[in-house]
């Protein structure tokens, strides 16, 4: 069964850092394409990252030069760093699966973890 | 960047009804469009790929149909477990959602 899990979220200043990790089971990270997708409270779905399964890596205008997405081959996890963290990053962070349907298809998810970044 | 927009933003419905959601790129995405329900505290789920095809377990009152800019959701007869917010996403260029569409109870 294909499970998604994703950790780390918490409670950051504003400038502060977090780390974020979604622990895949029941499929390889490394042999698919996995995005990071937010939602900010109210608002609706935000594509944020993508890391193909060949290891190249993109990301959305806003949080680009500022976030890092990046897998764990052995531990079969994906992880994003975000870094210089404003308030407008604050959102509950998915990680979700792309299937054999397209690169941006994402036919699971996880659950998602909170991140505030509030003073 | 490829714009999304939706309507209605909130649609008030009765079980037994049959909704349309309208969702719009600001460019030609050719069918390179999904959608997907969301629940308060669930994970998102796909039901719609490439414009019109079922994803796999998805009932069958679920449709898709349009192609280039202008893309529809039909729901043929709404059922309890459907009320939901409702977004369509372009990945002809990336990816990016349109603001959603809740269905709630009239």
């Amino acid at each position: 069964e294909v499970q998604l899990v994703e950790t780390g979220g918490g409670l950051i200043q504003p400038g502060g850092s977090l780390r974020l990790s979604c622990a895949a089971s029941g499929f390889t990270v490394s042999s698919n394409h996995m995005s990071w997708v937010r939602q900010a409270p109210g608002k609706g779905l935000e594509w944020v990252s993508i890391i193909y399964s060949d290891g190249s890596t993109y990301y959305a205008d806003s949080v680009k030069g500022r976030f890092s997405i990046s897998r764990d081959n052995s531990q079969n996890k994906l992880y994003l760093q975000m870094n210089s963290l404003r308030a407008e990053d604050t959102a509950v962070y998915y990680c979700a699966r792309a299937g054999s349907n397209g690169w941006y298809v994402f036919d699971y998810w996880g659950q998602g973890t909170l991140v505030t970044v509030s003073s | 960047d490829i714009q999304m927009t939706q309507s209605p933003s909130t649609l008030s419905a009765s079980v037994g009804d049959r909704v349309t959601i309208t969702c719009r790129a600001s460019q030609s995405i050719s069918r390179w469009l999904a959608w997907y329900q969301h629940k308060p505290g669930k994970a998102p789920k796909l039901l719609i790929y490439r414009a019109s095809s079922l994803e796999s377990g998805v009932p069958s009152r679920f449709s898709g149909s349009g192609s280039g800019t202008e893309f529809t959701l039909t729901i043929s007869s709404l059922q309890p477990d459907d009320f939901a917010t409702y977004y369509c996403q372009q990945y002809n260029t990336y990816s990016s959602f349109g603001p959603g569409t809740k269905v709630d109870i009239k």
